[in-house]
């Protein structure tokens, strides 16, 4: 079974703080992907990022990055120097390349606020 | 460009009702996925389709059903709704066959509230 598990239901932080959001997965496909969204008060999700199975390399973009270990089933993300704006939803998500069905498998999410 | 648009932004009906969902994805997309979002929890897949094909389902019961049209929007449609399909319903688009080639693109969502 394919499952996405996000420990932190809620964390919260001041401002210039950083930020790790956990994330681990379940599945036994070797090929899978992995992703990183975002979801503000309006409802819309945005994707932050994409990784795939066979890519291990860590990636930074500005203040966001990210941690991934196939040998933990990790897939963490971490907020430099966060900012009020940062406050949101985030979810990791799974999806697996077999099935072409376009199922994403979402974990429980975990609500960042963060205090000026 | 416009981004992925869903009507309407919110409703209200009552048990045993039926409700329509619409989604018109981002232009040259011919994929559209739809989600389930409950209250407290992370979105569940519905139903995803593309060339106007259903080539994805979840664990929803027959209640739930879509359709793709030609110029590739698409509706969701609940029968004989439930208090417990309250929720947020999200679709989303993509270029291809998502699950894995592509990241999905979402609306804002509708947000049904059964009475």
């Amino acid at each position: 079974a394919q499952k996405v598990t996000q420990a932190q239901t809620e964390i919260s932080v001041v401002e210039k703080e950083d930020v790790t959001l956990d994330c681990v997965y379940e599945t036994r496909d070797t090929t899978y992907y992995l992703f990183w969204y975002k979801q503000p008060p309006s409802g819309e999700l945005v994707f932050l990022i994409r990784r795939n199975s066979f890519d291990e390399q860590n990636e930074i973009s500005g203040r966001y990055s990210w941690n991934f270990q196939k040998s933990t089933s990790s897939f963490n993300f971490t907020i430099t120097a966060s900012q009020v704006v940062d406050s949101a939803v985030y979810f990791c998500a799974l999806s697996l390349s077999s099935g072409n069905t376009g199922k994403l498998i979402f974990g429980q999410g975990t609500t960042l606020q963060v205090k000026p | 460009d416009a981004g992925v648009t869903q009507s309407p932004t919110h409703l209200i009906k009552t048990r045993g009702q039926h409700v329509t969902l619409r989604c018109s994805p981002i232009s040259g997309h011919k994929s559209v996925s739809w989600y389930q979002q409950v209250l407290g929890q992370g979105p569940q897949f519905i139903f995803q389709y593309y060339e106007k094909e259903e080539r994805g389902r979840g664990n929803f019961p027959d209640r739930f059903s879509a359709r793709q049209f030609p110029n590739y929007s698409s509706e969701l449609n609940v029968n004989a709704l439930l208090l417990g399909d309250s929720a947020l319903y999200l679709c989303a688009s993509s270029q291809r066959i998502p699950g894995g080639y592509g990241e999905l693109f979402f609306g804002e969502g509708s947000r049904l509230t059964v009475l």
